[in-house]
């Protein structure tokens, strides 16, 4: 079964400040992952995906995540934040195949302060 | 037209009630999704559709009828709801990219059981 484990439900940053969001994934098999954001009583917006074509995979609005396949990591990283970038976001998993459904990690609510 | 589109944004009903939610893309997307977020939750899967047909159900109570009359829309008929139910409904549809699946989220409907 694959799932994906997103650490700290909720990280403050200050506005220009390094943004780390951490998943950590389990798979039997290499996995499709995926970053989405949540703005407040919004639906849910791909911010990148990572699909082995490159372990470094850049995103919208600045973000990107790196495939760390000895950590089973896909950590998302933004250089500077910025007051815009306060949401939820959620890392998610899926194999590749037929209609298989993303499994959402629990989420991480960003806070960026000024 | 790169969107989903969900009707109505918000919606109040009473437990003998019967509404009805509605997911339109006009994209081509052949797969298309419910899912229940709860606040402060990640998405939980409902159903997938599959070239109209239905392909995956979550065990969902059956008070929760999925429709999907044509390859653009995907209706969600309620029945009988209970306060439990009260959550944010999202729709998605699924896009191949050059082997890889996404999803495409609509804004969700708001849903209030009094």
């Amino acid at each position: 079964a694959q799932s994906v484990t997103q650490l700290g439900s909720h990280v403050s940053v200050s506005e220009g400040a390094l943004v780390l969001l951490r998943c950590n994934y389990s798979s039997s098999v290499p996995p499709y992952l995926f970053w989405y954001v949540q703005y407040p009583n919004q639906g849910l917006q791909l911010l990148l995906k990572y699909t082995s074509a490159a372990t470094l995979v850049k995103g919208i609005n600045g973000f990107e995540a790196e495939f760390k396949k000895s950590e089973t990591s896909f950590h998302l990283t933004k250089p500077s934040a910025h007051m815009s970038d306060a949401a939820e976001y959620f890392c998610a998993v899926s194999r590749v195949s037929g209609n298989t459904p993303l499994v959402f990690g629990k989420g991480t609510r960003l806070s960026v302060i000024a | 037209d790169t969107e989903v589109t969900q009707t109505p944004k918000h919606l109040v009903m009473g437990m003998t009630n019967k509404k009805s939610l509605k997911c339109e893309q006009h994209m081509g997307h052949r797969a298309m999704y419910w899912y229940k977020q709860k606040a402060k939750k990640p998405p939980e899967l409902m159903f997938v559709y599959s070239y109209e047909k239905l392909s995956i159900n979550e065990s969902v109570p059956s008070r929760f009828s999925p429709e999907c009359p044509n390859s653009s829309l995907l209706n969600l008929h309620l029945h009988a709801l209970q306060p439990e139910d009260s959550a944010l409904y999202l729709c998605a549809s699924r896009y191949r990219d050059r082997g890889t699946y996404e999803q495409y989220f609509g804004p969700g409907t708001r849903l209030t059981v009094t």
